[in-house]
């Protein structure tokens, strides 16, 4: 069966300081990655998405850029954090075959101070 | 283009009595939808999708949803409410790739 991991779950970071959050999904090949940021009381925004590796699409303009060194391994970074980069940060993956559906990872909490 | 439209940002119920969390979509296309459920600080689980199957979905944990073509609704119902179902949840369409959430409904339980 297929997993999706997030890490860290829960992370406090200064303004200014750099940021790296880590996806990977075991028990599938070549899926599509993604990463979206949930705002308090908020909807889910895509931030990226990617179709394999190396290939990144940013859905909108920001702080933060993502990568997609290994095919299961999606990171979300920054070089310097906003306080607007606050958030709930979750990835998920779906099937090359099946993109209408989306399976998603426990989620990282993003505090910045 | 699509949107999505969650017409209560929170719903309140008795445990015991139904639950209906309405949902509103536009898409240019035939879309995928999709209710997900949240508990505090945790990622998104599957309730259930809708994929131009049949227009009635049973989902887990009791809850169903009816796609509505004429009225572009996909509400979401359960007919007797627990504790456990106090959670946030979201109403997603897809299509081309591409998700669009509503911006989600805080489900209360009262005992």
């Amino acid at each position: 069966s297929q997993t999706i991991h997030q890490w860290p779950a829960t992370l406090v970071q200064p303004v200014g300081s750099p940021l790296s959050l880590e996806c990977t999904v075991e028990g599938t090949s070549n899926p599509n990655l993604y990463w979206y940021r949930q705002a308090a009381g908020r909807g889910l925004q895509l931030l990226f998405y990617s179709v394999g590796i190396g290939q990144i699409s940013s859905e909108v303009p920001q702080n933060l850029s993502a990568s997609r060194p290994q095919d299961r391994q999606f990171i979300l970074s920054s070089k310097k954090l906003l306080l607007s980069d606050s958030g709930f940060y979750l990835c998920a993956w779906s099937a090359q075959g099946n993109p209408r559906e989306q399976f998603f990872g426990p989620g990282t909490r993003l505090t910045v101070l | 283009a699509q949107s999505v439209t969650q017409l209560d940002s929170h719903v309140s119920v008795s445990e015991g009595t139904p639950v209906l969390l309405r949902c509103n979509y536009s898409s240019s296309y035939s879309p995928s939808l999709f209710w997900y459920v949240q508990h505090p600080n945790k990622g998104l689980q599957l309730l259930l999708k809708y994929t131009s199957a049949a227009t009635l979905v049973k989902g887990i944990n009791g809850f169903e949803a009816e796609f509505k073509k004429s009225e572009t609704s996909f509400h979401l119902t359960k007919p007797s409410a627990h504790m456990s179902d106090a959670a946030e949840y979201f109403c997603v369409v897809r299509n081309a790739g591409k998700s669009t959430f509503g911006d989600g409904t805080t489900l209360t339980v009262k005992p």
